[in-house]
């Protein structure tokens, strides 16, 4: 089975932290991509890696970056985390193809910035 | 530019009964289609995927769905709710069919489907 992992459940930030998310999958995907989920609004496309080194704004990109070292790695990186940015952020990765491959995600991580 | 429309942002059956969740897309190719779960705290599960085969199709735990070209739609049902079924539901849509894809995938808004005795 594919596993991917997130590297916290759960964390707590103050404001104007630098936060890393770190998240890793085991089954050589080409693909990996950041999601925030938030009541109401489905998940929302962060950024997206589709080689190493290689990355691609999504639909809501303020305020974050990311890094994609190895294949099998994949950042997120709030540079200085506010408020706003409280919410469950969903890492997942799936095979280069067509179109016609699934993701597959993490248990997520649900971030607090007091 | 693909999208997806969840009809109902919460459904609620009893125990045994049909369950039917709605997803209509748009879509300016062929598009291929998915339908994840999510139970609480916890992160999206695949149920199943139209991938341009059967329009019928089965997925895990007695779900399946039908895709309607006609219709744009990939409703996804179940013939008799259990309570296990209780989560939140996501249709989705791929960025291209056919050609290169990077993969993304559009979400609708979910689905919580509750179940009761």
């Amino acid at each position: 089975d594919v596993k991917v992992t997130q590297s916290s459940r759960y964390l707590v930030k103050r404001t104007g932290e630098k936060v890393f998310l770190e998240c890793v999958q085991d089954m050589d995907h080409e693909n990996m991509f950041w999601y925030r989920q938030d009541p109401g609004l489905g998940l929302r496309l962060i950024y997206f890696s589709y080689d190493v080194k290689m990355k691609e704004k999504g639909d809501i990109p303020e305020g974050y970056s990311v890094s994609r070292e190895k294949k099998e790695r994949f950042s997120l990186i709030l540079e200085s985390a506010s408020t706003n940015q409280t919410s469950m952020y969903l890492c997942a990765s799936s095979f280069r193809g067509v179109g016609n491959q699934p993701q597959h995600f993490g248990d997520g991580t649900r971030l607090s910035i007091l | 530019a693909q999208s997806v429309t969840q009809l109902g942002s919460h459904v609620s059956v009893s125990e045994g009964a049909l369950v039917l969740l709605r997803c209509n897309y748009s879509s300016s190719v062929p598009p291929y289609l998915f339908w994840y779960v999510q139970y609480p705290n916890q992160g999206l599960q695949l149920l199943l995927k139209y991938t341009s085969a059967a329009t019928l199709v089965k997925g895990i735990n007695g779900f399946e769905a039908e895709f309607k070209k006609s219709e744009t739609s990939f409703h996804l049902t179940k013939p008799s709710a259990h309570m296990s079924d209780a989560a939140e539901y996501f249709c989705a849509v791929s960025d291209s069919a056919g050609g290169t894809s990077y993969g993304k995938l559009t979400f609708g808004q979910g689905t919580i489907l509750t179940v009761h005795p």
